[in-house]
């Protein structure tokens, strides 16, 4: 049963228009939460995280929102850029440690930015 | 980019023969993992490694032994490949323990059990 759940796997945006990638999780013990980016033949990098303890962060023209009561975040990409073609990967872990400690990816979504 | 390189980048092999992946880091980081990726699956965690000689299992350990002889070095085997196996992998390093906010990918290695 997947914990962390990207329900799109394709996203076809205009450039300069909005990005908007969403991702559930099921597990209340999730409490840390990331995106990673990843191009072909490459591997994935870590974008942006955020904690529970927030609803919002914003690193350039990246922002996370994340509202735990639906269990529910999301990435912003604002403008969006042909760059920005990927596949973005949430991931997902608890900071109580154990195997919570390591992270749960989703099964990721495609990004196509047209110029 | 951090100083992980994985070997072989391509591998071709038959359903029954034993294969061996390596991780090679220069970052002398202590924490290193193997992910594999699998279209409708995102990446799953097969093993992990806290140390020199601490390993343990991951998500999708069945099938895989791993390792960790030296701190730079971390080996994935598949003892008897069998197709199920054909994916591509991953290594990640951190330098801090889990939960651990970032990993370090390598480029990956491309399986294929025929």
């Amino acid at each position: 049963d997947q914990q962390v759940k990207q329900n799109s796997p394709s996203l076809s945006v205009q450039e300069g228009r909005i990005s908007i990638l969403n991702c559930d999780y099921t597990n209340s013990m999730f409490d840390y939460f990331l995106w990673y980016k990843k191009y072909p033949a490459e591997g994935p990098t870590f974008l942006i995280s955020i904690s529970s303890i927030k609803d919002k962060n914003e690193d350039g023209r990246f922002t996370v929102f994340l509202n735990k009561s639906a269990k529910h975040l999301s990435l912003h990409i604002v403008p969006s850029q042909p760059g920005d073609s990927a596949v973005y990967f949430c991931a997902a872990m608890g900071r109580n440690g154990g195997s919570q400690g390591n992270l749960i990816f989703g099964k990721g979504t495609k990004l196509s930015v047209k110029p | 980019d951090a100083g992980i390189t994985q070997s072989p980048r391509h591998k071709v092999t038959e359903t029954g023969t034993p294969v061996t992946l390596r991780c090679h880091q220069t970052e002398n980081h202590r924490y290193m993992y193997w992910y594999r990726q699998d279209p409708g699956h995102g990446l799953r965690l097969i093993h992990y490694s806290y140390g020199v000689k601490d390993t343990d299992k991951g998500e999708v350990s069945d099938g895989y032994s791993v390792s960790r002889s030296k701190t730079e070095d971390f080996l994935l085997t598949l003892e008897s490949a069998t197709s199920s196996q054909t994916s591509v992998y991953f290594c990640a390093i951190s330098s801090t323990p889990p939960p651990n906010e970032k990993l370090f990918f390598g480029s990956g290695t491309q399986l294929s059990v025929l």
